[in-house]
């Protein structure tokens, strides 16, 4: 079964500093590759996504991230960090090897950023 | 476009009552899945539906159920409640609940079983 691992569970960045939230997948094949972000009570908002073709993504907000085959990675970057990027974010995978999956994503457990002034 | 709806926004129930959430995703949009959010589990999937039928499943037991309307509406429905039920519930549409598609969220249902 297909699998999402999110190494941290909480970073904590100085605002303006750079960032990168790491992501790591369980798939055998190419899979298709999502970032969400969720603020406190509230519902999850794409930032980017990947399914081929050119292996680093832009997203909205400034986000951008790598696709790695060789490191079954997709990490998520920002060069510069804002206090309203504070949220929890989430990793998440669209597809499962051998059978349908619709509609589902397989989720990260997620990693919380605190931005300090 | 209006995006996705959940009502209601929050709810309080006892053990052992029954509840209905609902969904009614962007208009256009076919399929409709649910997620249960909490702490220690993180995003679980519970099932999608299209077109009225129930085509994924997650490992929830039976307790949890949904439908769809042919509005595409869906309503999740979890009887018997029990205190691990406590969770946020969310809601995503796409038009055709295809792995390649951006899934729509709703800000959810929080779920508080006393």
């Amino acid at each position: 079964a297909q699998s999402v691992t999110q190494p941290d569970i909480h970073i904590t960045v100085s605002e303006g500093a750079s960032l990168e939230l790491r992501c790591n997948y369980s798939y055998g094949a190419t899979p298709y590759l999502f970032w969400y972000v969720q603020s406190p009570g509230q519902g999850l908002q794409l930032l980017l996504k990947y399914f081929s073709g050119d292996t680093l993504v832009q997203g909205i907000k400034g986000f951008e991230a790598e696709f790695k085959r060789s490191q079954s990675s997709f990490n998520l970057r920002k060069p510069s960090v804002h206090w309203s990027d504070a949220a929890e974010y989430f990793c998440a995978v669209g597809a499962e090897a051998g059978g349908t999956s619709y509609g589902k994503l397989t989720f990260g457990q997620g990693t919380i950023l605190t931005v300090h002034p | 476009k209006a995006g996705v709806t959940q009502t209601p926004r929050y709810l309080i129930k006892t053990r052992g009552q029954q509840v209905t959430l609902s969904c009614s995703p962007i208009s256009g949009h076919r399929s409709v899945s649910w997620y249960q959010q909490t702490p220690g589990q993180g995003l679980q999937f519970l099932f999608e539906y299209f077109s009225e039928t129930q085509r994924n499943k997650g490992n929830f037991p039976g307790r949890f159920s949904g439908r769809q309307f042919s509005n595409s509406r869906s309503e999740m429905n979890v009887s018997t409640l029990e205190l691990g039920d406590s969770a946020l519930y969310l809601c995503a549409s796409t038009k055709q609940g295809l792995a390649q598609e951006t899934q729509y969220f709703g800000p959810g249902t929080r779920l508080l079983v006393l």
